[in-house]
């Protein structure tokens, strides 16, 4: 079954590149979902099987997933940017079906 | 346009149940599954199941079968989710989420969430 690791904080300063990893035992054969959420808010799709975005997201974020690692890349961070984000898969052999990763808290400095 | 729109918070004791809803609008409400996940304090997300409006099939999370139940009314367009036993770590926010179509599996609309608070 699926054990998804994230780090659990990353720091980027205004207009750099926040890499954000996800890993799992060849997670490169799955689809991967990565969801934003803001402090006090619901989640929020960004990205949808490893590089697609839902309409309404900006271009600045960016997914791949390749052999054991997946990863979300905001390009030019804003301060807007500051977040937990979560990546999912689905696992029908998981007790849990639908699998997410603890989270990584992004900080703009 | 797409609402997911949940029931207001809870305060339960322990031994408790509770029972949150989800009323969909602005698509068909037959057409997409409907998922359960919450997020106790601090902590991260957690899936706890899964119903087909269509037919009202449900699965769920290995560790809460026997202790939760989604129900769906078609006529409303509004999923339940009942949890019985509360125990204390199960104060958490619960969302509602919708699947993409097609067993995509992920979610492209989230309620708002319901807190549940149990405590004595």
């Amino acid at each position: 079954s699926s054990v998804l690791t994230q780090p659990p904080s990353v720091s980027v300063a205004p207009g750099k590149t926040a890499r954000i990893t996800c890993g799992g035992n060849d997670i490169g054969s799955k689809s991967v979902h990565w969801y934003q959420q803001r402090p006090g808010q619901a989640p929020v799709l960004v990205v949808y099987d490893d590089s697609d975005r839902p309409s309404g997201i900006p271009e600045r974020f960016s997914g791949s997933n390749s052999g054991n690692t997946a990863t979300l890349t905001i390009s030019r961070v804003e301060a807007g940017d500051e977040a937990d984000y979560y990546c999912q898969v689905w696992d029908g052999s998981s007790d849990h079906f639908y699998v997410f990763g603890p989270g990584t808290k992004v900080t703009v400095l | 346009q797409v609402q997911l729109v949940q029931s207001g918070a809870e305060v339960k004791k322990p031994g408790a149940s509770v029972k949150v809803s989800c009323k969909a609008s602005g698509y068909t409400f037959a057409s997409h599954s409907l998922h359960w996940v919450r997020q106790a304090p601090g902590q991260g997300l957690e899936w706890m199941g899964i119903i087909y409006p269509s037919t009202g099939g449900t699965a769920y999370a290995q560790g809460l079968q026997g202790r939760v139940t989604m129900t769906r009314d078609a006529s409303t367009s509004t999923v339940y989710m009942e949890v019985n036993s509360l125990r204390y770590e199960d104060t958490a926010i619960y969302y509602c989420a919708r699947e993409s179509q097609g067993g995509t599996s992920y979610f492209d609309k989230w309620g708002p969430g319901t807190l549940v608070t149990v405590s004595s």
